[in-house]
């Protein structure tokens, strides 16, 4: 899992609540990517930063925020506008956004909301 | 619309034996391909990258192919083994940034003794 962390591994909610998830890594990559994961689709891009005090909406932006208050630290809200929570996490990062270097993932959250 | 097909969706072999799968695409413009493994429950890890002017790949058993020509990508796993047993993924970037990423839905290979 490369230096990246992802916690907590498993996560319950009930709807109408939000949650965070935490995603750390101390690769020192500028860059950091969170993705879904559903059962068969390919990835999706929620959100990325490309450095400290940036980020961009992904593909499937709606119902999530994110903050990048620090290189390490890019953590994700999933909000109770986001109609189909349930799904497993992944937070990526990558040396920079240039398109050449790899993307290291994290171990994952799965996150279920009833 | 950029796309990223894998064949077969599951497949499964006896131990020792060897396999290939399959990725097709129609990201355009090209810029790398990459194959990830993912065993249940955790998150990918890289085997290969390959930039359009490479056309073969190898890390240990695996042995990624590229076709840029016809779109094409094979991962090709040698001996397997049931550490092998993982879904695998085929990821297409297009020019610009990492963020420009198209994801495959994945192989699923299970080996079995």
């Amino acid at each position: 899992d490369g230096g990246i962390t992802q916690s907590p591994k498993y996560l319950f909610r009930k709807e109408g609540q939000n949650v965070t998830l935490s995603c750390e890594q101390n690769l020192n990559h500028d860059a950091m990517y969170w993705y879904r994961q559903d059962p068969g689709q390919g990835l999706r891009l929620i959100y990325y930063s490309q450095i400290v005090n940036d980020f961009q909406k992904g593909d499937i932006a709606e119902g999530y925020s994110v903050s990048r208050e620090k290189k390490e630290s890019f953590p994700l809200t999933v909000t109770s506008a986001q109609k189909n929570p349930t799904a497993f996490y992944l937070c990526a990062s990558s040396i920079d956004g240039e398109s050449s270097y790899e993307q290291y993932f994290g171990p994952g959250t799965r996150l279920t909301v009833t | 619309k950029n796309q990223v097909e894998q064949s077969p969706q599951s497949l499964i072999i006896l131990e020792g034996k060897n396999c290939t799968l399959q990725c097709n695409y129609t990201v355009s413009p090209f810029s790398n391909l990459r194959w990830y493994k993912q065993d249940t429950g955790r998150g990918p890890v890289s085997l290969t990258i390959m930039t359009f002017s490479e056309n073969t790949k190898s890390n240990g058993r695996y042995t990624a192919t590229l076709d840029a020509d016809t779109k094409q990508s094979s991962l090709h796993i040698t001996a397997s083994q049931l550490s092998d047993s993982a879904s695998y993924i085929c990821v297409v970037n297009s020019k610009g940034t990492a963020s420009k990423l198209t994801f495959g839905t994945g192989t699923r290979l299970q080996v079995t003794l």
